[in-house]
């Protein structure tokens, strides 16, 4: 069975201090990793999608990273507009061709 | 372009009684799922839909709960009778055919609590 686990589970940054979030995951088969975003109330929004070890994804403050093992989400100077929880998913071979395993999520604040 | 949208943002109702949640995708997205959010857990796949067959319903809990979407536009989930333990966050996400394993999209999600 696919397992996630991301940690910290929450964080608190001041304004313009850059931090990493960390997606530990085992999965038969890598056919996706994601990360998304979540506001209070609101569905998971999506960033990125990486497919295999050495991939890199970047938007605005935010560097996705990937190895075998786990995925990096780094957030560059951050701003308290980027507080919010961000979601690590993967996607593998086994059960259902579409199913996705989600972890808990870290909660990010940014202080400002 | 409509996101995805689902009906009602919030139910609350007593054990035993029925609740039926709605999910409208993304105009066009053959692909739709939906997935439960238990408080303090993360977010679980309840079963995929493509189209209006189900291709995948490993992650439905037990038979209290039924999936349809009738002509492949909106869904509904309908839990009868509700236990306490099915409170949570119900979210739907559509993705088009192809996507192959690109994103999906998400509703806002129904908050339902059991009482």
């Amino acid at each position: 069975e696919d397992q996630v686990t991301q940690s910290p589970e929450a964080l608190r940054l001041q304004e313009g201090e850059s931090s990493s979030l960390n997606c530990s995951y085992t999965v038969s088969g890598l056919r996706g990793l994601f990360w998304y975003r979540q506001d209070p109330g609101k569905g998971p929004e999506f960033l990125f999608t990486l497919y295999s070890a050495g991939e890199e994804k970047e938007k605005e403050r935010l560097k996705a990273t990937l190895t075998k093992k786990e995925s990096f989400l780094h957030i560059t100077a951050p701003k308290p507009e980027d507080s919010a929880t961000y979601l690590c998913a993967v996607r593998g071979h086994s059960g259902g061709y579409q199913k996705v395993t989600f972890g808990i999520g870290t909660k990010l604040q940014v202080i400002p | 372009e409509a996101g995805v949208t689902q009906f009602p943002s919030h139910s609350v109702i007593e054990k035993g009684q029925t609740v039926t949640l709605r999910c409208d995708p993304i105009s066009g997205h053959d692909n739709l799922y939906w997935y439960r959010r238990v408080m303090g857990k993360e977010i679980k796949f309840l079963l995929h839909f493509v189209k209006e067959s189900k291709q995948d319903e490993s992650g439905m809990p037990n038979n209290r709960f039924l999936a349809e979407r009738t002509g492949g536009t909106y869904s509904t989930l309908k839990v009868q009778p509700a236990e306490l333990e099915d409170s949570g966050v119900y979210f739907c996400a559509s993705s088009p055919r192809l996507a192959g394993d690109n994103e999906q999209f998400f509703g806002p999600g129904t908050r339902l609590t059991v009482l």
